[in-house]
């Protein structure tokens, strides 16, 4: 069936570092895609989207990377900081279709000192 | 206050009991919506108010009752609960309905016992 899902539940980096985090989706027709971040004991925090006709955007610190090709989806956070550790879920949309989004399970980032 | 706001923070009840959840949101939204979130699962999405009307009810069973008396009020009504309740139920509004931003608030950890 469609899904929206993540590579991998929990990704541990130093302080720092550059991390990526990953997502697949396979239905063709999404055209929106969004990264959520949830720290502990709070709700999930938008931190940056993107639309099927980019290829890549950039925030503070925060790149969002879509191939379309193969349906993959990546965060990219430079110089990690401890207060990055949260879980990150990514989320998609698809037009025509339902207007709420797709969830996946979440990577959990965890970042050493 | 500012964003989306829910109370209480954490619910414990026994399976005979009649609790409420609120979420409150001052942001001018016309959407809100009820998401439960249980452990190493996706967010799942659970009801949906559009200008107070409901939308979408996600095959919710019965003893869960949202109500939503205007567009910034929304109240999740439990009774008779059951131990696989137990999760954070997350509330979130958008500007609109098909508005893909959404935005959370902190949850309420609820325990059925």
């Amino acid at each position: 069936g469609e899904s929206v899902g993540l590579h991998l539940p929990t990704l541990s980096v130093q302080e720092g570092d550059n991390s990526i985090i990953n997502c697949a989706y396979s239905n063709s027709a999404s055209d929106y895609f969004i990264w959520y971040k949830q720290e502990s004991g709070k709700g999930p925090q938008f931190i940056i989207d993107i639309r099927s006709n980019m290829d890549k955007r950039q925030g503070q610190r925060v790149t969002v990377l879509l191939n379309k090709t193969v349906k993959h989806l990546s965060l990219q956070i430079a110089a990690t900081q401890p207060g990055d550790s949260a879980v990150y879920f990514c989320a998609e949309n698809r037009s025509g279709g339902s207007y709420i989004p797709t969830f996946g399970r979440g990577t959990s980032l965890i970042v050493h000192p | 206050e500012t964003g989306v706001t829910q109370t209480p923070r954490h619910l414990v009840m026994g399976m005979t009991n009649k609790k409420s959840l609120k979420c409150e949101q001052h942001l001018g939204h016309n959407a809100m919506y009820w998401y439960k979130q249980s452990a190493k699962k996706p967010l799942e999405l659970m009801f949906v108010y559009s200008l107070e009307e409901r939308v979408e009810n996600n095959s919710v069973p019965s003893r869960f009752s949202p109500e939503c008396p205007n567009s910034s009020h929304l109240f999740l009504h439990l009774h008779t609960l059951q131990p696989e309740d137990s999760a954070l139920y997350l509330c979130a509004s958008s500007q609109v309905l098909a508005s893909y931003e959404q935005y959370f608030g902190p949850g309420t950890r609820l325990t059925v016992t």
